[in-house]
C-alpha cells in the first residue's frame, strides 16, 4: 500500500524557516517525480515545487522560487521542502504527491504551515 | 504560466444527473490534463489523467475529453458519494504545473 506521510508544518513567525518531510512507502521511491501542492485555507490547490526521481529537473512556482528548496533523499524513501524568508501567504496545508504519467496519483494528508507573528 | 479556468465554480445537481464541468486552458496543453476530486478535510484524488484515461478503481460513470485547449469531465449518473469540489491541472508546462480554481458540485 502506497503511503505518504508529511511532518514538519508548525507555526511559525513571518521571517522564519521551516522544513517539511515527506516519508513514503509502499513504492518504489526512486521510480517517480514527487511534487509539494499547497491549499491555503478554504482555497484551491496550487503547486509549490516539484522533483524528478534523480534530482535532475527540479521546479518551483514563482510564488515560492528563491525561497523554498525541493530534495529528496532515495536512499531514505523521503522528500523535503526547505521553507525561509516564510511570509503570511505561505500559510496552508502542505501536501505531498507522486507523479504518474500525467497527474498526481497519490497524496498524503498534508501537513499545515500557519505563518503568523 | 499557463492558466487553468474551470465552470461552473458552483453546480448544482440531483442524484441521477448528468453533468460536465469545462476546463479551459490559455494556450495548447495537448492532452496533459488530469482531473481531481477533494471531498472536506481530504486530500485530492486523481480521476482521470491523460484527459481522458480512468486512473484504476474509479468508476466508469467518470469520463474525460477534450485536447488542445478544451476539457471536459463529465459524470453520467451522479451517485451522492460525488458530491465534492473538482479540480483541473495541466501537465504540459513544467514547471510550471497549474490547477484550475475548482468546481463545488453541490446537491440541488
Amino acid at each position: 500500500e502506497v503511503q505518504l506521510v508529511e511532518s514538519g508544518g508548525g507555526l511559525v513567525q513571518p521571517g522564519r524557516s521551516l522544513r517539511l518531510s515527506c516519508a513514503a512507502s509502499g513504492f518504489t521511491f526512486d521510480d517517480y517525480a514527487m511534487h509539494w501542492v499547497r491549499q491555503a485555507p478554504g482555497k484551491g490547490l496550487e503547486w509549490v515545487s516539484g522533483i524528478s526521481w534523480n534530482s535532475g529537473s527540479i521546479g518551483y512556482a514563482d510564488s515560492v522560487k528563491g525561497r523554498f528548496t525541493i530534495s529528496r533523499d532515495n536512499a531514505k524513501n523521503s522528500l523535503y521542502l526547505q521553507m525561509n524568508s516564510l511570509r503570511a501567504e505561505d500559510t496552508a496545508l502542505y501536501y505531498c504527491a507522486k507523479a504518474k504519467l500525467s497527474g498526481f496519483d497519490y497524496w498524503g494528508q498534508g501537513t499545515l504551515v500557519t505563518v503568523s507573528s | 504560466d499557463i492558466q487553468m479556468t474551470q465552470s461552473p465554480s458552483t453546480l448544482s445537481a440531483s442524484v441521477g444527473d448528468r453533468v460536465t464541468i469545462t476546463c479551459r486552458a490559455s494556450q495548447s496543453i495537448s492532452s496533459w490534463l488530469a482531473w481531481y476530486q477533494q471531498k472536506p478535510g481530504k486530500a485530492p484524488k486523481l480521476l482521470i489523467y491523460k484527459a481522458s484515461s480512468l486512473e484504476s478503481g474509479v468508476p466508469s460513470r467518470f469520463s474525460g475529453s477534450g485536447s488542445g485547449t478544451e476539457f471536459t469531465l463529465t459524470i453520467s449518473s451522479l451517485q451522492p458519494d460525488d458530491f465534492a469540489t473538482y479540480y483541473c491541472q495541466q501537465y504540459n508546462s513544467y514547471p510550471g504545473i497549474t490547477f484550475g480554481q475548482g468546481t463545488r458540485l453541490e446537491i440541488k
